[in-house]
């Protein structure tokens, strides 16, 4: 039983292109994040979601738009891809009350060419 | 806002030894958690130790203990015995304590553990 799922794992695609990376967790928590990894494996925070609500929005391009149909899915959408864009995209989800853990998804890796 | 520093990009110990990662962080914040992450090869995020700021007592977990000196802003993790599993990036994270638990982690730029056989 995955906590944290993604797909896909690894995405290659074009410049230009619109594509979405999906995000379930079934832990049933109330908080879900996407965070950048770069090519020099840092790590940083894009987007925060409590109960489908945005609370954090990073200073992040706006052809990447995170979209949460419920609590338990918190989808990224990016348009018009870029070059730069190529990276490991992290979810992450926590309780948000109590424990402070997150709990991290496989990772995705998009590769743009 | 708030940074965090890992100044060792890589280091490299001997199976069995125990080894020290550095981390500092900066912070005007009184409340907040810090973290150890640990990221294999395979890429998954995982947490190694927690520490919650008004705790004075260093967290432990099995071989892992961190040393956490809050006026110094300070926060290293030790890991004894190491074993060739431990071999990883690891990452020092920071977290605001808003109550709602909805604020992102801050990392620093991770230190590279090799554990040589």
């Amino acid at each position: 039983d995955t906590a944290v799922s993604q797909t896909p794992k690894y995405l290659v695609t074009q410049m230009g292109n619109d594509k979405s990376i999906k995000c379930e967790q079934n832990l049933g928590h109330d908080t879900m994040y996407w965070y950048k990894q770069d090519s020099k494996k840092f790590l940083k925070i894009m987007f925060s979601y409590n109960n489908k609500e945005l609370i954090i929005n990073e200073t992040v391009p706006n052809r990447f738009s995170p979209k949460s149909p419920d609590k338990a899915h918190l989808n990224l959408h990016i348009n018009s891809l870029e070059l730069g864009d190529s990276a490991v995209y992290f979810c992450a989800s926590s309780s948000g009350a109590g424990s402070y853990e997150q709990y991290f998804g496989p990772g995705t890796r998009l590769t743009v060419t | 806002a708030q940074t965090v520093t890992q100044s060792q990009p890589e280091m490299s110990v001997q199976e069995a030894e125990t080894v020290t990662l550095s981390c500092t962080y900066d912070t005007s914040e009184n409340n907040y958690y810090l973290f150890w992450y640990k990221q294999p090869p395979s890429r998954q995020m995982i947490l190694v130790i927690r520490q919650e700021a008004y705790k004075q007592q260093n967290a432990t977990e099995n071989r892992f203990s961190v040393n956490f000196q809050k006026a110094a802003k300070s926060f290293s993790l030790k890991i004894s015995d190491s074993q060739l599993g431990d071999t990883a990036m690891y990452f020092c994270a920071f977290m605001k304590n808003y109550g709602g638990g909805a604020d992102g982690l801050t990392f620093g730029k991770g230190t590279h553990l090799i554990i040589q056989p």
